[in-house]
């Protein structure tokens, strides 16, 4: 149980356009999804907080109106780069909690975008 | 204060040693502690998580052992495998999963 996942697995876009990259729970509700950023041998860095019906609370550091996140529904998050440039390209990874009683967080296979 | 901090950054062992990668915290209100393993390309995934009313659990190959009194906890790998070569995450959070935080990852390599 307890299954995340993430699509595309990969995507390459012209600099100025969008990416949307999915982020769904297949057998759990999630209320809570988490977006990361991962840059090449460093940890994940934690971009925002996707909460069900509401906006999402972003990081210092973050631009909201840059990575814009969507939370629809109790399965689906969605993270869309907007104007991408090269220095976006990253690997971007969600994750999500069945709950408050210690499961853990379930992480997405990643999206690893490359700007060109 | 909500720092995670790890060692070592990389570690090289040879097949059927023992791996041993710490962490050490300083928020007090950290009560669940997660181990994550991420291979090249794939996002990372839970190995074992302990929570600071117990002093060391085990499930399989994989111990880890906490001191809440030093605020330190360890990963070890019993009989390492090539297989088992990937970077390795420590985290911390509060069970309501607040705060969630990453250690900075360490890259193990098991030689065969």
């Amino acid at each position: 149980g307890a299954v995340v996942s993430q699509h595309p697995s990969w995507v390459i876009c012209k600099s100025g356009t969008s990416v949307k990259i999915e982020c769904r729970s297949l057998d759990f509700q999630a209320t809570t999804m988490f977006w990361y950023r991962q840059f090449p041998k460093q940890s994940l860095m934690l971009m925002a907080t996707s909460n069900e019906g509401s906006k999402a609370t972003y990081e210092q550091g973050v631009e909201k109106d840059k990575f814009l996140i969507n939370h629809a529904s109790l399965t689906l998050s969605t993270l869309t780069v907007t104007s991408a440039h090269p220095e976006d390209s990253s690997f971007y990874i969600c994750s999500a909690s069945r709950g408050a009683l210690g499961y853990g967080y379930t992480f997405g296979s990643g999206t690893r975008l490359t700007v060109v | 204060q909500q720092q995670v901090k790890q060692s070592p950054q990389s570690l090289i062992v040879q097949k059927g040693g023992i791996s041993i990668i710490n962490c050490a915290y300083e928020n007090t209100a950290f009560d669940y502690f997660p181990w994550y393993q991420q291979f090249p390309g794939k996002g990372p995934a839970l190995l074992i998580a302990i929570r600071p009313d117990v002093s060391e659990k085990k499930e399989g190959r994989f111990t880890i052992s906490f001191n809440k009194s030093a605020k330190q906890f360890s990963l070890h790998i019993m009989d390492s495998q090539p297989g088992d070569s990937a970077t390795y995450f420590c985290a911390a959070s509060t069970l309501r999963g607040q705060n969630f935080v990453f250690g900075p990852g360490t890259r193990l390599s098991v030689l065969p």
